[in-house]
């Protein structure tokens, strides 16, 4: 089955700076990869998502970049703000239908520091 | 996370009860999954269902749970005989049905299951 590493798994960084986070995958048919952002005690929160056809896609602060042949993708936080601080976790979604789960990576604890 | 509705947030069993997590999913949404996630842990996938038909239980166990979704009401994922390894957040999520693939989900906040 689909398996999905992410890192760091703990990321602090200054106010105003950027944060990268990296995820990779196993399964090559893999087609769909949503970034969530998840406060404490909340639901996981969809910030940001890119299809398999697509290489990159930016909103406002946030960037997702695929890359598809080397089974990677990452999300990219510019002009990083307090709020920001939360747990980010990536997924992946296969194109098979009936089989549409999201299999998660293990989260980044991310920590803007004033 | 507005939308996804679920209920109870907080639920507290002794061992060898049952334990029921209701979900409503966002208005439009006919697909629902359930998640289970441990302290510090990713979310790993339980089930998915459509109206009144299960797609794929992969990740659900085999003894003891169990879920639903009728034709009217929420979905229910029932945990019978609950033991203290299944104390754990149970979130559910609700994906539209227009496309097969690549459908945003999008997440309850979850039911905080406490086993005593």
């Amino acid at each position: 089955g689909e398996n999905v590493e992410q890192h760091p798994s703990t990321l602090s960084v200054q106010e105003g700076d950027s944060a990268v986070i990296k995820c990779t995958y196993s399964d090559s048919a893999s087609n769909y990869f949503p970034w969530y952002k998840q406060e404490l005690g909340k639901g996981p929160q969809l910030i940001i998502d890119i299809r398999s056809n697509v290489g990159e896609k930016k909103d406002q602060r946030i960037a997702v970049t695929l890359n598809k042949t080397a089974k990677h993708f990452s999300l990219h936080i510019t002009e990083t703000q307090p709020e920001d601080s939360a747990v980010y976790f990536c997924a992946v979604q296969g194109n098979i239908q009936g089989a549409q789960k999201l299999v998660f990576g293990q989260g980044t604890r991310l920590t803007i520091n004033p | 996370n507005a939308g996804v509705m679920q209920n109870p947030r907080h639920l507290v069993r002794r061992r060898g009860q049952e334990a029921r997590l209701r979900c409503s999913p966002m208005k439009g949404h006919s697909h629902v999954y359930w998640y289970r996630q441990l302290p510090e842990e990713g979310l790993k996938f339980m089930v998915y269902l459509q109206k009144e038909n299960i797609i794929d239980e992969s990740g659900m166990p085999k003894e003891r749970f169990s879920a639903e979704f009728p034709k009217e009401g929420p979905s229910i994922l029932r945990i019978q005989q609950v033991v203290r390894g299944d104390s754990a957040a149970y979130f559910c999520a609700s994906s539209p049905s227009e496309r097969v693939s690549g459908q945003p989900q999008h997440f309850g906040d979850g039911t905080r299951l406490s086993i005593l």
